[in-house]
């Protein structure tokens, strides 16, 4: 099947500690994205990455790190330093820099 | 300041009418809207895109309006099924290099049989 995979789907975190969330897709896709999303609030982004080896900061990306070594893996690390974690976080992908995103199925990071 | 809307109160509707949701914007000049839909817990899940020269879009009961001189898109869902309840998100695409998509912050959808 193809598509977009995030693990795993829920996250514990004591405070101090960095967790990794993992993105990936087989859609061969350039593109990918990590949003987070709090309650009554739009998703809003973290890091993009338009190409292998290359990525960008969103407009939070304040606690947060990223790679891109391979097109198909995102993955984002949520640091220490990163004040209040506890969101819904979503990776997305698309074919290019200007084509549609689609989404996984999202992490549920909390923190303890 | 920039501000995309939707209404946050839920919309409850009867099954077998039409739903209609409202997303609008002010002060951004989007090259494209998009609507998502969302489930509890799950990802977004693209419905239609519909570009700034675009007036009307349709895909089977869904229909987008988009009228860039109200700053506003139109979303809505004919002969409505209790499985269209969910939060629908708009997302204006905006151009900067990439596809920024900035999001509302959706409206919950029930339809009651």
């Amino acid at each position: 099947d193809g598509g977009i995979t995030q693990s795993p789907k829920y996250l514990f975190r004591k405070e101090g500690q960095n967790v990794t969330l993992s993105c990936e897709q087989n859609l061969n896709h350039d593109a990918m994205y990590w949003y987070r999303q709090d309650p009554g609030q739009g998703l809003r982004l973290i890091y993009y990455s338009q190409i292998v080896n290359d990525f960008q900061k969103g407009d939070i990306a304040e606690g947060y790190s990223v790679s891109r070594e391979k097109k198909e893996s995102f993955p984002l690390t949520v640091t220490s330093a990163q004040k209040n974690p506890t969101a819904f976080y979503l990776c997305a992908s698309s074919l290019g820099a200007a084509d549609t995103q689609y989404f996984g199925p999202g992490t549920r990071l909390t923190v303890l | 300041s920039q501000k995309i809307e939707q209404n946050s109160e839920a919309l409850n509707i009867q099954e077998g009418k039409t739903a209609t949701l409202t997303c609008n914007y002010t002060n951004y000049s989007p090259a494209y809207l998009q609507w998502y839909r969302q489930d509890p817990g799950r990802g977004p899940v693209f419905l239609l895109l519909i570009r700034e020269n675009e007036k009307e879009k349709r895909k089977e009961r869904l229909k987008v309006t988009f009228d860039t001189t109200l700053k506003q898109s139109l979303f809505h869902i004919t002969a409505s099924q209790p499985a269209d309840s969910a939060t629908y998100l708009c997302a204006l695409g905006v151009s900067g290099g990439y596809n920024k998509l900035i999001f509302g912050a959706g409206t919950r959808l029930a339809v009651h049989p």
